[in-house]
């Protein structure tokens, strides 16, 4: 089955400074790879996704980049803010449309600090 | 519309003592998916379902836990007997088969605890 790691575990940044958070996954069949975001004591919640049709994806303060040959893919926050304050999950899946199970990785504890 | 909906949001029980947790996913959704969350595991997907069928369970831990989807608007996660161990936040999430997207949309969570 697919496996996925994420590093680092932590990471403490400045306001204003941006954070990389880096996922690698073991099936080269997986073709889609989401991020949520969870808050603490809340749900998570996706922020974005890409699909392996493409290497990068941007929404405003967060881009998420795809390297299929590596199978590995990151996410960038940039311009940092208190409110980025979270744990992060990346996942992947393959989309098939017959069953679309997630693997998650360990998550990243992200600190904005003011 | 009203988002997944979990109940109970908290639940306390000892021991050996029977756990219902309880689901409404998406109205429309027809994937179902139970999670269980702890700080040492992280997040885990104990099962799902697609269109009320179980399609993969490997992540129940043993057989003390059982689910069920008897219809597309229902669903609950049974722990039986209950043991110190099974304490954890249980999420429930739903989602739309497709092959071109994948969110899942996350329930409030039970948050469990055995004594």
């Amino acid at each position: 089955g697919e496996n996925v790691e994420q590093h680092p575990s932590t990471l403490s940044v400045q306001e204003g400074d941006s954070a990389v958070i880096k996922c690698t996954y073991s099936d080269s069949a997986s073709n889609y790879f989401p991020w949520y975001k969870q808050e603490l004591g809340k749900r998570p919640q996706l922020i974005i996704d890409i699909r392996s049709n493409v290497g990068e994806k941007k929404d405003q303060r967060i881009a998420v980049t795809l390297n299929k040959t590596a199978k590995h893919f990151s996410l960038h926050i940039t311009e940092t803010q208190p409110e980025d304050s979270a744990v992060y999950f990346c996942a992947a899946s393959r989309l098939t449309g017959g069953g679309n199970k997630l693997t998650f990785g360990t998550g990243t504890q992200l600190k904005v600090e003011l | 519309d009203a988002g997944v909906i979990q109940s109970p949001r908290h639940e306390v029980t000892e021991m050996g003592q029977e756990v219902t947790l309880r689901c409404k996913p998406i109205s429309g959704h027809n994937s179902l998916f139970w999670y269980r969350q702890t700080m040492m595991r992280g997040l885990e997907l104990l099962i799902y379902f697609n269109n009320n069928v179980p399609i993969d369970d490997s992540g129940m831990p043993e057989d003390r836990f059982s689910a069920k989807m008897p219809n597309a608007s229902f669903s609950t996660l049974k722990i039986q007997p209950s043991e110190p161990r099974d304490s954890a936040v249980y999420f429930c999430a739903s989602s739309l088969l497709a092959v071109s997207y994948n969110e899942q949309f996350f329930g409030p969570g039970t948050r469990l605890t055995v004594l």
